[in-house]
């Protein structure tokens, strides 16, 4: 079946610094791949939107210039956590289309990223 | 503002029960309807996908129906095993690609 990996599996960084965050769509190209956040206890939340060669949609309150996602490659996404900061740590999710598939509704997820910021 | 709520939070039982994961939503203008299975570590699982204009979908010992108009959701597990532990999250599509989830269901089947 359709794997989509992430990485690192988990981070700790500093306050400040720049995290980046890698999705990669194993055995199929992607033309569509999204990220997701996920907080303790909360919901999955859809952050942006991105599609490959263009710029990512972001969802209403994502900052754009804080969470720079890149999706140079049908195969490669990529989220960048600007200057984190302690209530950026949370678990971060990507998810990819596979091109091949007419149906928009399927999505592989990957097995997602843990972020915390000290 | 689609909002999606899923009942109990957490549910403990002990394995070979029949048990119901309840989902709500507060807008019933969506394409479908989605129950994914995410475990410690590993991406999300689709379960069942249920069509708008559907009322459930079954995949083994697992069952799902959809009550759009009252904004209602239900995932009916078999026979419940401890390999069914996981957390259960219901998601719903107000458009074509974009998800909106719930807060999930925490389950554990004890032997």
């Amino acid at each position: 079946g359709a794997v989509v990996s992430q990485h690192p599996s988990r981070v700790i960084c500093k306050s400040g610094t720049s995290v980046k965050i890698e999705c990669r769509s194993l055995d199929f190209q992607a033309t569509t791949m999204f990220w997701y956040r996920q907080f303790p206890k909360q919901s999955l939340m859809l952050m942006a939107t991105s599609n490959e060669g263009s710029k990512a949609t972001y969802e209403q309150g994502v900052e754009k210039d804080k969470f720079l996602i890149n999706h140079a490659s049908l195969t490669l996404s990529t989220l960048t956590v600007t200057s984190a900061h302690p209530e950026d740590s949370s678990f971060y999710i990507c998810s990819a289309r596979d091109r091949r598939i007419l149906s928009l509704e399927t999505q592989y997820f990957g097995p997602g990223t843990r972020l915390l910021v000290l | 503002k689609q909002e999606v709520t899923q009942i109990p939070a957490a549910l403990s039982v002990p394995e070979g029960e029949n048990l119901v994961l309840n989902c709500s939503f507060t807008d019933s203008a969506i394409y479908n309807l989605q129950w994914f299975r995410q475990d410690p570590g590993k991406g999300l699982t689709s379960l069942l996908l249920i069509q708008s204009s559907q009322r459930e979908q079954t995949s083994g010992r697992l069952n799902a129906s959809l009550d759009k108009s009252s904004g209602r959701s239900t995932l009916y597990i078999a026979a419940s095993q401890p390999g069914d532990s996981a957390t259960y999250l219901c998601a719903v599509r107000p458009g074509f690609q974009k998800l909106v989830f719930g807060t999930g269901t925490r389950l554990l089947v004890s032997p």
